[in-house]
């Protein structure tokens, strides 16, 4: 079965410093998203991003964050500058146009800022 | 998007049906209602989906009243894997659409 992927698995880094989330979706996906969830807090939605732009986002998703899909297969998560409350479990989504409107999850990647 | 209500955590044994039940007073006519489930330390997963009525899949069945006001998810014969957090979703699916995840009802299930 087709899975979203996303490395690294657990991300520790310093605060101020930029950090780049990726995920591989499934390959015939056309809509991708993020979300981050906080530790013991519900799943918030960041940012959705269709046809190599972003159809929408959230409050969370400041001038901070930034989404790229570099090639047929990638799509990036970049945090320019951390702080200590970007410190939670990010996923990447992504789902077709067809059916149930599953979206399906990564693992995620958990980061901590220090 | 319509607010739910869901318990927040459910206890049961093994081997054992489990209803969760969420209410949706204020769902719209186009809406739908989606649950997920979810590990600890891993994304979501999409369980059923259902618009009216009964929808029944290799995993859980979805009981909509007529009214669409609630919804049950039912997992027949749990088992101890089941033990994790089961989320209602109510809202326009179109594609594309962000999900807006509440807090969810934890179940635990015991031996």
């Amino acid at each position: 079965e087709p899975e979203v992927t996303q490395t690294p698995s657990h991300q520790v880094t310093q605060m101020g410093q930029e950090v780049i989330l990726r995920c591989v979706p499934i390959s015939n996906h056309l809509y991708f998203y993020w979300y981050r969830q906080i530790l013991g807090q519900k799943v918030e939605f960041l940012v959705s991003f269709y046809n190599n732009e972003i159809s929408e986002k959230s409050e969370i998703f400041d001038d901070q964050f930034s989404v790229e899909r570099p090639d047929g297969s990638n799509f990036t998560l970049k945090i320019r500058s951390t702080k200590l409350e970007d410190s939670a479990m990010y996923f990447c989504a992504s789902s077709d146009a067809s059916g149930t409107y599953e979206q399906y999850f990564g693992p995620g990647t958990r980061l901590t800022v220090t | 998007l319509a607010k739910t209500t869901q318990p927040i955590s459910m206890d049961s044994y093994e081997g054992q049906e489990v209803n969760i039940t969420c209410s949706h007073n204020n769902i719209a006519t186009n809406d739908y209602i989606t649950w997920y489930q979810q590990f600890p330390s891993q994304g979501p997963r999409f369980i059923i989906q259902g618009y009216k009525t009964k929808v029944t899949n290799e995993v859980a069945s979805l009981f909509i009243p007529a009214d669409r006001k609630s919804s049950t998810l039912s997992l027949p014969r749990v088992s101890l894997s089941d033990t994790a957090v089961y989320y209602c979703l109510v809202g326009l699916m179109e594609y594309g659409n962000k999900l807006v995840f509440g807090a969810g009802t934890i179940l635990r299930v015991k031996s």
